[in-house]
């Protein structure tokens, strides 16, 4: 499978421990995107990395998370100190050029937060 | 800010049938809007863009800014286009990397 990829694919983890999540864009992507989605939600904008350099992100992300995209390849989204309200999907999407062209989805991270 | 709204989360439909998924944007500037699609155990993916004026599996969309919508619309529903529909938004303005979509409608078709 040639598409963005995502681990691991769910996370069970407790209140107040650390997670990190990979996504894996499509080669030739140099724009990635991250989103959470909860349910009955739409995916919400977390953040948005264009090669190696993070250039948006959303006022969502409070200081407990941060992302990462050290060559410009692959990205981490790392949680601290988690809490119940992190629970959510969290989506890595990958495009070619700008925010008008088609965004490839992973399968997404599914989180829970006991 | 920007929102988009679509007002209905399930919409059931029998085969054959015309289908209408409603949205309504709020957007000060000149928006991007897309449609992505859900069907059951797959990916979020894109279904069709209002720049590239396409049709797609049968469904069309237009944007209408006077009533700030952007329907999409199919003639002849089928059973395969059961899934969750979402719209979305993109703003126009500089460093507008983000996509903001709804809340979804789930679309059942009926057999």
């Amino acid at each position: 499978d040639t598409g963005v990829s995502q681990d691991p694919r769910h996370k069970i983890t407790k209140r107040g421990q650390n997670v990190t999540f990979r996504c894996d864009p499509i080669s030739e992507h140099n724009r990635l995107y991250w989103y959470r989605q909860t349910l009955g939600q739409g995916p919400e904008f977390l953040t948005y990395f264009q090669n190696e350099a993070q250039l948006e992100k959303s006022r969502l992300l409070s200081d407990r998370f941060s992302a990462e995209r050290p060559k410009g390849s692959f990205s981490t989204l790392e949680i601290q100190r988690t809490e119940q309200g992190d629970s959510a999907m969290y989506l890595c999407a990958s495009s070619h050029r700008g925010p008008y062209e088609k965004l490839f989805f992973g399968s997404g991270t599914q989180l829970s937060v006991l | 800010a920007q929102r988009v709204t679509q007002p209905e989360k399930l919409l059931s439909v029998f085969k054959g049938a015309p289908v209408e998924l409603k949205c309504n944007y709020s957007y000060s500037g000149s928006p991007e809007l897309f449609w992505y699609v859900q069907y059951s155990r797959q990916r979020l993916q894109l279904l069709l863009r209002h720049i590239s004026r396409e049709s797609i599996k049968g469904f069309t969309a237009d944007l209408n800014k006077g009533e700030t919508s952007f329907h999409l619309k199919k003639p002849f529903a089928q059973e395969e286009d059961s899934a969750m529909y979402y719209c979305a938004l993109s703003g126009s303005g500089a460093g507008s990397y983000q996509l903001t979509f709804g809340k979804g409608t789930k679309l059942s078709v009926i057999p």
